[in-house]
């Protein structure tokens, strides 16, 4: 079946760890974003890329990292640096002539 | 900076009712106007687009989009308790962003 894959759906992580979230995403679209999302809260967006090797810094980027070796992948590192990691993370891809935006599961991520 | 808003609700509707959603938007860019459910604890699913001015219809939803306004809605007919969650609005522009609100929370009472 064709869609976006993320694992882990829930990840815990000590103080001070980095941790690695993966999407994965056989849609074939060009297009991946990664948005954090608090309780009761709207979605933010992180990172997102257009293209392979290439990516853009959203609203909230700082204490994260993203890589785009491949069409079809969009890891997020959650670094360290992160003050508030605890969140809802979702990946996304887009059909980029229409817009639509398509998200995968999420990951669950408590720093204990 | 470009705005979606919305009423953060919530917005309590009787099963059976016509639940009317609506939502703004600031960037007069914007070409393209989506509608998200999201279940509590789930990553937000599509259930509306639209492009153009005026009403789409599909099964119990009717998008509405009135540019001049800057303004879309969502109207669900016939109100199901499952149509209880929060509804978000996004619109899209150039430069391959997206714009969300921070979402409508629905309740249907039985």
């Amino acid at each position: 079946d064709g869609g976006i894959t993320q694992s882990p759906k829930y990840l815990f992580r000590k103080e001070g760890q980095n941790v690695t979230l993966s999407c994965e995403q056989n849609l074939n679209h060009d297009a991946m974003y990664w948005y954090r999302q608090d309780p009761g809260q709207g979605l933010r967006l992180i990172y997102y890329s257009q293209i392979v090797n290439d990516f853009q810094k959203g609203d909230i980027a700082e204490g994260y990292s993203v890589s785009r070796e491949k069409k079809e992948s969009f890891p997020l590192t959650v670094t360290s640096a992160q003050k508030n990691p605890t969140a809802f993370y979702l990946c996304a891809s887009m059909v980029l002539n229409t817009g639509e935006l398509f998200f995968g599961e999420g990951s669950r991520l408590t720093v204990l | 900076q470009k705005e979606v808003e919305q009423n953060s609700g919530p917005l309590s509707v009787p099963e059976g009712a016509i639940a009317s959603l609506n939502c703004t938007y600031s960037d007069r860019g914007s070409q393209s106007f989506f509608w998200y459910r999201q279940y509590s604890g789930k990553s937000p699913e599509l259930i509306m687009s639209i492009y153009s001015n005026g009403d789409k219809e599909d099964g119990r939803f009717t998008a509405q989009l009135n540019k001049a306004s800057q303004y879309v809605s969502l109207l669900i007919r016939d109100s199901q308790p499952s149509d209880s969650a929060t509804y978000l609005c996004a619109a899209y522009s150039s430069a391959s962003k997206i714009i969300f609100g921070s979402g409508t929370r629905l309740s249907i009472r039985p």
